[in-house]
């Protein structure tokens, strides 16, 4: 069955960096779009990024365009995240989730269970 | 860019239909697809392309789109259908996936 598993968050200080990480199982990972989401506490889902199934486009929100950078490498069946310049903004759980589609444009069929980044001082 | 509107908030009685919207100009020349979050959880597609149920979501739900609004119906509301819903779609403008901003639905 498919399975994603993200890991990678904490406690961090703001400007600072961490980088998070999406095992995926079950499926043929470079077979299909995988996107990042983020949901800060109390809050509703907000999308951060996408990269297609081979990695040739990526797409990033607004709020993190420049500071997030999304990766995937498929021999190891893993999607990553870097978030840098991090805000207390950016405190949310991040969600990995498999798209339909090659190109990530579809919908998200499967979701992480995710992992709580958390921006403080 | 598009912007997605639902209600905050949708209640309905134990047995009855809720029906949660989402609307935005045109929405209908979208496929839309809809979510459903219980606390704690990670999220779960229960609808996707205006009207196709994933497999292993119940028949009670249904979805239509038409015009500047898209619609997700729950027939014979139970108390395990209490939670937040999101509608999405993709946005080719701005490439990028847009939510709702979710509706609680509470089963009274």
């Amino acid at each position: 069955q498919v399975q994603l598993v993200e890991s990678g968050g904490g406690v961090v200080q703001p400007g600072r960096s961490l980088r998070l990480s999406c095992a995926a199982s079950g499926f043929t990972f470079s077979s299909y779009g995988m996107h990042w989401v983020r949901q800060a506490p109390g809050k509703g889902l907000e999308w951060v990024a996408v990269i297609s199934y081979d990695g040739s486009n990526k797409y990033y929100a607004e709020s993190v365009k420049g500071r997030f950078t999304i990766s995937r490498d498929n021999s190891k069946n893993t999607l990553y995240l870097q978030v840098s310049s991090l805000r207390a903004e950016d405190t949310a759980v991040y969600f990995c989730a498999k798209d339909v589609a090659l190109a990530g444009n579809g919908n998200f069929d499967y979701w992480g269970q995710g992992t709580l980044v958390t921006v403080s001082s | 860019s598009y912007e997605l509107t639902q209600p905050l908030s949708v209640s309905v009685a134990l047995g009855q239909t809720a029906t949660i919207t989402c609307g935005e100009n045109n929405i209908g020349n979208k496929n839309v697809h809809w979510y459903q979050q219980k606390p704690g959880q990670a999220p779960v597609l229960v609808m996707y392309r205006d009207r196709n149920r994933p497999s292993g979501i119940s028949e009670r739900f249904s979805g239509s789109n038409s015009g500047n609004t898209a619609t997700l119906t729950i027939r014979r509301a139970q108390a395990g259908d209490e939670a937040a819903y999101y509608c999405q779609v993709w946005d080719s403008s701005i490439a990028g996936a847009v939510f709702g901003g979710g509706t609680k639905l509470t089963v009274l």
